[in-house]
C-alpha cells in the first residue's frame, strides 16, 4: 500500500527566509512524487513532480524539491518566502507498478509572516 | 494545462437525496479521478473512473452510494445518493495528463442538511 507523510500540520517563516515543507512517502515500485498548492476558496495547483532525474526538481513560482531515495523523502523547499506563498501545500506520491491512483499527505499550512 | 468545469460549484440538499457532479474536461484524458476533501484536510481518493470499464473504488467507498458514469474520454459524474449529513464535503474531480500531472476543477461545496 502506499501512503504519504506531512508531519508538520503548520510551517511559519518570515518573509525572505528560506522554507521547508516535508514529506516522507512509501510506495511500491518506482516513485512518482508531486507538490499540488490549495489557494484558500481556490483549487488544487500543481507545483512540481519527480518521476526520474535528477534528484533536485524545479517547479513553479521558485519552489524546488528534493528526492532522495534512502530516506523516502521529497521535500519542498524555497529560498525566499513571500507572503503570497502562504497556502496549503499537499504531498502526492503513486507507484510505477498495480493501480495508477495517487495518494496526498495530510497537507502542511504554510504561514509567511511579514 | 487542460481545463475541467466542474459543477454544481456547491448545493444543499435534503438527507435522503441524490445529487449528481459534472466534470467536463477539455481535452481527451484517459484516466479521472473522483476525491472528497474536508475544508483544509487531506484528499480522499473516491474511485477511478475510465472510459469503457467500471469505476474502480477505494476502500470504504461503494457503487450504490457513489456511482460514477464516463460516457467519453471528455466527461465523468459523479452521483452522491441517498443523502446523510455524514456526506458534507467538497468534492473534486480530477485527470491525469500524459505529463502525469493531474489538474483539478474547482470542486462541489456540499451541504446535507
Amino acid at each position: 500500500a502506499q501512503s504519504v507523510a506531512q508531519p508538520e500540520d503548520q510551517v511559519n517563516v518570515a518573509e525572505g527566509n528560506p522554507l521547508t515543507v516535508k514529506c516522507t512517502y512509501s510506495v511500491s515500485g518506482n516513485p512518482y512524487l508531486f507538490w499540488y498548492v490549495q489557494y484558500p476558496n481556490r483549487g488544487l495547483q500543481f507545483l512540481l513532480k519527480y518521476i526520474t532525474g535528477d534528484n533536485l526538481v524545479k517547479g513553479s513560482y521558485g519552489f524546488e524539491a528534493e528526492f532522495n531515495k534512502s530516506q523516502t523523502s521529497f521535500h519542498l523547499k524555497k529560498p525566499s518566502a513571500l507572503v503570497s506563498d502562504s497556502a496549503l501545500y499537499f504531498c502526492a506520491v503513486r507507484g510505477d507498478t498495480g493501480g495508477f491512483k495517487t495518494i496526498f499527505g495530510a497537507g502542511t499550512r504554510l504561514f509567511v509572516k511579514a | 494545462s487542460a481545463v475541467i468545469s466542474q459543477k454544481p460549484s456547491r448545493d444543499i440538499c435534503q438527507r435522503g437525496t441524490s445529487l449528481t457532479i459534472q466534470c467536463q474536461v477539455d481535452s481527451q484524458v484517459t484516466m479521472m479521478f473522483w476525491y472528497r476533501q474536508q475544508p483544509g484536510q487531506s484528499l480522499t481518493l473516491i474511485a477511478t473512473a475510465n472510459q469503457g470499464s467500471e469505476a474502480t473504488y477505494e476502500s470504504g467507498f461503494v457503487i450504490d452510494k457513489f456511482p460514477i458514469s464516463r460516457p467519453n474520454l471528455t466527461f465523468s459524474t459523479l452521483t452522491v445518493s441517498n443523502m446523510s449529513p455524514e456526506d458534507s464535503s467538497i468534492y473534486l474531480c480530477s485527470a491525469r495528463e500524459r505529463n502525469e500531472k493531474l489538474f483539478f476543477g474547482s470542486g462541489t461545496q456540499l451541504s446535507v442538511l
